[in-house]
């Protein structure tokens, strides 16, 4: 089983949608989850993180972490489509980001 | 303005041919890392570095070399590139470690033929 699995299934949404991404992780030591949105030609730039298990708001975006289920989630509200990216999943341990594969989105006008 | 600057953003080689991709960050980071990107595979970390003069290996290690001989700049060394090597690499860095946040550089996209 791989660290971190993340569904690298492309994902087309209409404008105004929500947007729902997760990953699941068989790593007890990860205690930071992130989320990094990659533009096309562009490096990952962070988007959010969290430390505990429970919910994290940023606007339009919320992160979800659930440690029991060694499972995490991003939401993205009333979607628009600057938000069309790839939306990696990271976790940190034993110093170094292992990352999910990645999910491409589209977002329609 | 903060960033990692990687150069150079495009390179075609040949199989065998030394070469060496220069990373530097303006941000006074400890923690300076490189990274390829492969379609179905991600992200996938290559070496590391948490200070000057400290050095590992991450995942994916073999056929590269770094070195860390000041805070600023983190170089990725190939010795003898080989077609497996083609890929898109990324340098990024980070004020202590992966549990803070990350910048990348831009990238550089590698082709060995």
């Amino acid at each position: 089983q791989k660290e971190v699995e993340q569904d690298p299934g492309p994902l087309s949404v209409p404008e105004g949608a929500i947007v729902s991404l997760n990953c699941t992780y068989s790593n007890s030591a990860f205690q930071y989850f992130m989320w990094y949105r990659q533009y096309s030609r562009k490096g990952p730039e962070l988007l959010m993180y969290t430390y505990s298990s429970g919910n994290k708001e940023d606007g339009r975006f919320t992160a979800q972490v659930d440690k029991s289920s060694k499972y995490i989630s991003l939401f993205i509200r009333d979607s628009q489509p600057s938000d069309s990216a790839t939306y990696l999943c990271a976790m940190d341990g034993n110093n170094r980001l292992a990352f999910g594969k990645g999910n491409q989105v589209v977002v329609i006008p | 303005e903060a960033q990692v600057t990687q150069n150079p953003r495009y390179l075609i080689t040949v199989t065998g041919k030394k070469l060496t991709v220069t990373c530097s960050q303006n941000m006074n980071h400890e923690y300076m890392s490189w990274y390829r990107q492969d379609p179905g595979l991600g992200l996938r970390q290559i070496y590391y570095s948490m200070n000057v003069e400290v050095t590992d290996k991450g995942d994916v290690p073999e056929g590269y070399k770094v070195s860390r001989k000041e805070k600023r700049n983190f170089p990725l060394i190939l010795e003898s590139p080989s077609p497996n090597q083609t890929s898109l690499y990324f340098c990024a860095s980070s004020l202590r470690g992966q549990y803070t946040e990350a910048f990348f550089g831009q990238g550089t996209r590698l082709t060995v033929v």
